[in-house]
């Protein structure tokens, strides 16, 4: 199936520790983006690459840095995690045209 | 600055119509899109709008102003499987990859 596909689908940790999500999109895209939705459902833009080059930094702590090593994958890795990193965090990507977003199933993050 | 303002929930009733605003404030604008989603699901894309006027697909048309900041979600014959969150999204013109959010609004579809 072409798709975009983030893991995993639920992660449970404790405050402190450090955590990763995954991403990979096989639709031939070259952006990728990182968003959080929080308890609200408000949709925030994070992260986002362009071939590799991050082309977008939305003023996010610097405990979150993304790594893209090709342009299909597009990974997350949370420092030192809070309580207030709770949230639903979606991966998404675009094609060259950026009309639409496609948006994989999600990782929902539960701090405790 | 972006500012994205939806109502945060309706209620209709099926085989009806109902009409989803939304308005926005954006430094530049290119592009609104809608996106519809499901309780525990991701955002699936439903439509876009760059030029004033109605986009129609099926049940479902799109208007935009672009002089008012204003665009509605028209969804048509409403059945039980369109109760989900709409979200109204934005792109600046400063930045074709920035896609911002509004808060979506809940439809709950009643039989």
């Amino acid at each position: 199936d072409t798709a975009v596909s983030q893991t995993p689908k639920y992660l449970v940790t404790q405050m402190g520790n450090d955590k990763s999500i995954k991403c990979e999109q096989n639709l031939g895209h070259d952006t990728m983006y990182w968003y959080k939705q929080d308890s609200k459902k408000f949709l925030k833009i994070m992260f986002s690459y362009n071939n590799k080059e991050l082309i977008i930094n939305e003023t996010v702590p610097n405990r979150f840095s993304p790594k893209s090593p090709d342009k299909a994958h597009l990974n997350l890795h949370i420092n030192s995690l809070e309580l207030g990193d709770s949230a639903v965090y979606f991966c998404a990507s675009t094609p060259a045209t950026n009309e639409k977003l496609f948006f994989g199933s999600g990782t929902q993050l539960s701090v405790l | 600055g972006q500012n994205i303002d939806q109502p945060t929930e309706m209620t209709a009733t099926e085989g009806a119509i109902v009409q989803i605003n939304c308005t926005y404030q954006t430094s530049g604008f290119n592009g609104l899109f809608w996106y519809q989603q499901h309780a525990g699901e991701a955002p699936t894309f439903l439509s876009y709008n760059v030029l004033d006027g109605l986009e129609e697909k099926g049940r479902f048309s799109s208007f935009l102003s672009r002089s008012k900041g204003y665009s509605y979600l028209l969804l048509k014959e409403l059945q039980m499987k369109d109760s989900a969150s709409y979200l109204c999204a934005v792109r600046p013109t400063y930045n074709f990859n920035k896609f911002y959010f509004g808060s979506g609004t809940k439809l709950n579809v009643k039989p």
